[in-house]
């Protein structure tokens, strides 16, 4: 299975600030997700990241909160823009290594202030 | 939309004692995913299940998935303070590569 870093791992940020996440695989993948977990909830999925095309949103996120970068098949950036608390959470990177089983990387935790 | 749920939300066990969640879909899903995510962890893939009515074992655990392929279940016998976490199952979405979580079960031990 794929071995997923993330960073930061944790990090507290003041409202209005932005913050952006990276995700690094050891391996090429073709489909990258991000994920959202509140304190005790299950995961809400964010966006899939492709390489060589624009992110796809789910319901209730968009591009402007949540810009994504997906530059290669290793890598990919999930920034969260003019943070609010309500943004603290702990945001997960995931990668497709079979089909539908995923991968996910430490997570980061998020606090914003 | 697409639902995936599970039960119980959370249960408390003594050591020793058995374990089972349950997890039901809205729609008939193709496979079925689990996953147990401890205490400050992340996710982790446990098992796919694929067939109708197909039940698979890794040591103490068991999974089952339904004839329908609408539900299923993961049970562990003889729990241990290892097993402690959270436990999700995870269907993919209808026309999309993309997984839908249930709600997730916490399981604490009492040792």
């Amino acid at each position: 299975s794929a071995v997923i870093s993330q960073k930061p791992s944790r990090d507290i940020c003041q409202r209005g600030t932005s913050l952006t996440i990276q995700c690094q695989v050891d391996s090429q993948v073709t489909m990258m997700f991000w994920y959202r977990q509140q304190p005790g909830q299950s995961l809400t999925l964010i966006a899939t990241a492709n390489q060589g095309s624009e992110a796809t949103y789910e319901s209730g996120f968009v591009i402007d909160k949540f810009p994504i970068s997906r530059p290669n098949l290793t890598f990919s950036t999930l920034t969260v823009s003019n943070m609010s608390p309500e943004d603290s959470s702990i945001y997960l990177c995931s990668v497709e290594d079979n089909v539908y089983e995923q991968y996910f990387g430490p997570g980061t935790r998020l606090t914003v202030t | 939309g697409q639902q995936v749920m599970q039960i119980p939300q959370y249960q408390h066990v003594q050591e020793g004692e058995d374990f089972t969640t349950y997890c039901n879909s809205s729609t008939t899903l193709s496979n079925i995913q689990w996953y147990k995510q401890r205490p400050g962890g992340h996710p982790v893939f446990l098992i796919q299940l694929v067939k109708s009515g197909e039940v698979k074992k890794q040591k103490r655990l068991t999974f089952q998935f339904g004839e329908a392929k609408k539900n299923s279940s993961l049970h562990i016998t003889a729990t241990q303070t290892t097993d402690v976490g959270t436990y999700f199952c995870a269907g993919p979405r209808a026309g999309a590569q993309k997984l839908v979580f249930g709600q997730g079960t916490r399981l604490t031990i009492n040792p």
